[in-house]
């Protein structure tokens, strides 16, 4: 069946370090993309999306792109910030169903 | 910004107690998800619900849950008899239209403990 792969966290950074967390994915259709971003006691937040292959998803400096051909959505911050510090999940969807699939999400620590 | 609630954000029950947990989705969205997330692994999914039904169900939603939408607002999951093993976050979700490129809004999630 369908599922998506993220790495293993915890990830701790200093502020303004690269970021990139791995996200792959295996699915029988054409899925859409999505990171969500969960922090301290607040629920899911979409933070960026993207729904064929190519497409780059951004928000908030995060940037994220469908690549088909090595089934990935790996997420990417050129400067992180402590304020950053949160949960990533990494969730797919493919037509005909209601539903998303989760990765196991990440947790990322940003120490200033 | 709207948002999806829950209430409660905590619930603590004893194993074969019923237990309801409420979400209250965005206004104007008609699809509503239920996910449930045990400590330390995935989010998983639970139920969608469109028009007052069921439109897909995974194999955790057996006969010991049901949802119901009982007004214009509210949409809740029952646990007829919990279990140890149904401690976990519980997110209820929302989105104005089906389709796997609309974006699904969460709510923070009920954290159940079954003692």
């Amino acid at each position: 069946g369908d599922s998506v792969t993220q790495m293993e966290g915890p990830v701790t950074l200093s502020e303004e370090a690269f970021l990139t967390i791995n996200c792959t994915y295996t699915a029988t259709g054409y899925p859409s993309l999505f990171w969500y971003v969960q922090y301290p006691g607040e629920g899911l937040q979409l933070l960026l999306k993207a729904t064929k292959a190519d497409d780059k998803g951004s928000n908030k400096g995060f940037e994220a792109t469908y690549r088909k051909e090595t089934t990935s959505f790996h997420l990417e911050k050129g400067s992180v910030q402590v304020s950053d510090s949160a949960v990533y999940f990494c969730a797919l969807s493919t037509s005909g169903t209601y539903k998303y699939i989760f990765g196991t999400g990440t947790r990322l620590k940003v120490l200033a | 910004e709207p948002e999806v609630t829950q209430t409660p954000s905590h619930q603590v029950t004893q194993m074969g107690q019923e237990v309801i947990l409420r979400c209250v989705p965005i206004s104007n969205h008609l699809y509503f998800y239920w996910y449930r997330q045990i400590l330390g692994q995935k989010v998983e999914f639970l139920v969608s619900f469109y028009n007052n039904e069921i439109s897909e169900k995974s194999e955790i939603f057996d006969d010991q849950f049901s949802v119901e939408r009982p007004d214009g607002s509210n949409f809740t999951l029952k646990i007829r008899s919990t279990k140890l093993e149904d401690s976990a976050m519980y997110f209820c979700a929302s989105t104005a239209a089906t389709g796997s490129t609309y974006e699904q809004y969460f709510g923070p999630g009920t954290r159940l403990t079954v003692t």
